[in-house]
């Protein structure tokens, strides 16, 4: 079946540090994938999604590369702010658009 | 717009009681989903709704029944609660009709206590 397995958190990092959350992912054929956030308290939103191999998803700063080679969806941004602090979720498209999501990693960002 | 609601925001059970969730959206989707989110865990699909009057289990199904309503409501059922479906409870919907643009849209969460 279908699994996401993402690094597990949290992570830490000071205001306009580097950011990297690892993701790869186990599915038949090449499916859809995405970075969803969630804030405190709120539901999850899409942050950025790629839909075939090679694809570059980005929204807000972040970025993640569909690598079929690796099976892998990283999510990386150049310099984060506080108010990125968040719990970060990688997902596959299954059937019928249904979504599997890997465990979730929260990211803090100090000042 | 108003995207997914749902209700209660809230809710606390004793085990063995009942309720339903309840879930609306306004963007005319066509597919609609249940959720649940566990520390540690991620989201784990409990039911679907690919279209109106078709519903199909996900990966956690067992204690949960569900209803879809019409194309813009889809409820989730707990017939004798137990304290492991202490948990938050989200819905989503997408169009399936359009290939590309399914990005399910989630619903602000039910935070859901069985004592």
């Amino acid at each position: 079946g279908n699994s996401v397995t993402q690094m597990e958190g949290p992570v830490t990092l000071s205001e306009e540090a580097f950011l990297t959350i690892n993701c790869t992912y186990t599915a038949t054929g090449y499916p859809s994938l995405f970075w969803y956030v969630q804030y405190p308290g709120e539901g999850l939103q899409l942050l950025l999604k790629a839909t075939k191999a090679d694809d570059k998803g980005s929204n807000k700063g972040f970025e993640a590369t569909y690598r079929k080679e690796t099976t892998s969806f990283h999510l990386e941004k150049g310099s984060v702010q506080v108010s990125d602090s968040a719990v970060y979720f990688c997902a596959l498209r299954g059937g019928y658009s249904t979504l599997t999501f890997g465990k979730g990693t929260m990211l803090l960002v100090s000042p | 717009n108003a995207g997914v609601t749902q209700t209660p925001k809230f809710q606390v059970l004793k085990t063995g009681q009942s309720m339903t969730l309840q879930c609306a959206q306004d963007m005319n989707h066509n597919s609609m989903y249940w959720y649940r989110q566990d520390p540690g865990m991620g989201l784990r699909l409990i039911y679907y709704s690919a279209s109106e009057g078709t519903t199909d289990k996900g990966e956690v199904p067992n204690g949960y029944n569900v209803s879809r309503l019409n194309k813009r409501e889809f409820s989730l059922r707990l017939e004798s609660a137990a304290p492991s479906q202490t948990s938050v409870y989200f819905c989503a919907s997408t169009n399936l009709d359009r290939p590309g643009t399914d990005t399910q849209y989630f619903g602000p969460g039910t935070r859901l206590t069985v004592l």
